[in-house]
């Protein structure tokens, strides 16, 4: 089983849709979260990171449930330019003090007009 | 921009060559971490540095080593290439340990013939 697990997609969206995506992360002992954008061929981005109380940035949501270890990030009005792939990434201390960051496979998103 | 810049941008070689790949960190950003992402996957983390220490280390051989210098910037060395060594390698920076966030650069896509 892998450490974060996402939806692979890809999702088709037509313009000013709503899309939602999960994410699953198996280390309890996991301590920072994020969602990072990624466009073709390029570097991943930091979209936004992922609190328990949940955060808001514009027309993006995500949502941390420690207990069931899952994260979610919801994009309403969906724009074109929003087409990529989300990575989820989960953020761990492992050997030494280093905080590992594992990322999911992502999800493709293709925003249709 | 980031502020992360690596070099070369493409690069190809052939099975059994050795290659070294280089990372600018980012101004007041003292760790570095290497990952290496192949085609429709998430990046997997290779190693970290921290003052110019091996900080963790990802489930890679040791034919994969880096080093890191006084002034934060980094190289990752792959010695005996093997075809699956093809990938987009990144590079990220970051504040100590990677508490938050991570910044990555470019990347390197390395093709091993």
């Amino acid at each position: 089983r892998k450490e974060v697990e996402q939806d692979p997609g890809p999702f088709n969206v037509p313009e000013g849709a709503t899309v939602a995506f999960n994410c699953t992360y198996s280390n309890s002992a996991s301590q920072s979260f994020f969602w990072y954008r990624q466009d073709c061929r390029k570097e991943p981005k930091l979209l936004m990171s992922v609190y328990s109380s949940g955060n808001e940035d514009g027309r993006f949501t995500a949502q941390l449930n420690r207990a069931s270890q899952y994260i979610s990030l919801l994009i309403r009005d969906s724009k074109l330019s929003d087409s990529a792939t989300y990575l989820c990434v989960v953020g761990a201390a492992r050997s030494g003090s280093a905080r590992q960051l594992t990322f999911g496979s992502g999800t493709q998103l293709t925003v249709l007009p | 921009e980031t502020g992360v810049t690596q070099s070369p941008t493409h690069l190809i070689k052939t099975r059994g060559q050795q290659v070294t790949l280089r990372c600018s960190s980012q101004s007041g950003h003292n760790t570095v971490s290497w990952y290496q992402q192949a085609l429709g996957q998430g990046p997997q983390f290779i190693f970290q540095y921290y003052r110019e220490e091996e900080n963790g280390r990802g489930n890679f051989p040791p034919r994969f080593s880096g080093l890191q210098f006084p002034n934060y910037s980094s190289e990752l060395n792959v010695n005996a290439l093997e075809l699956d060594d093809s990938a987009l390698y990144l590079c990220a920076s970051g504040d100590r340990g990677g508490e938050r966030e991570a910044f990555f650069g470019q990347g390197t896509r390395l093709t091993v013939v």
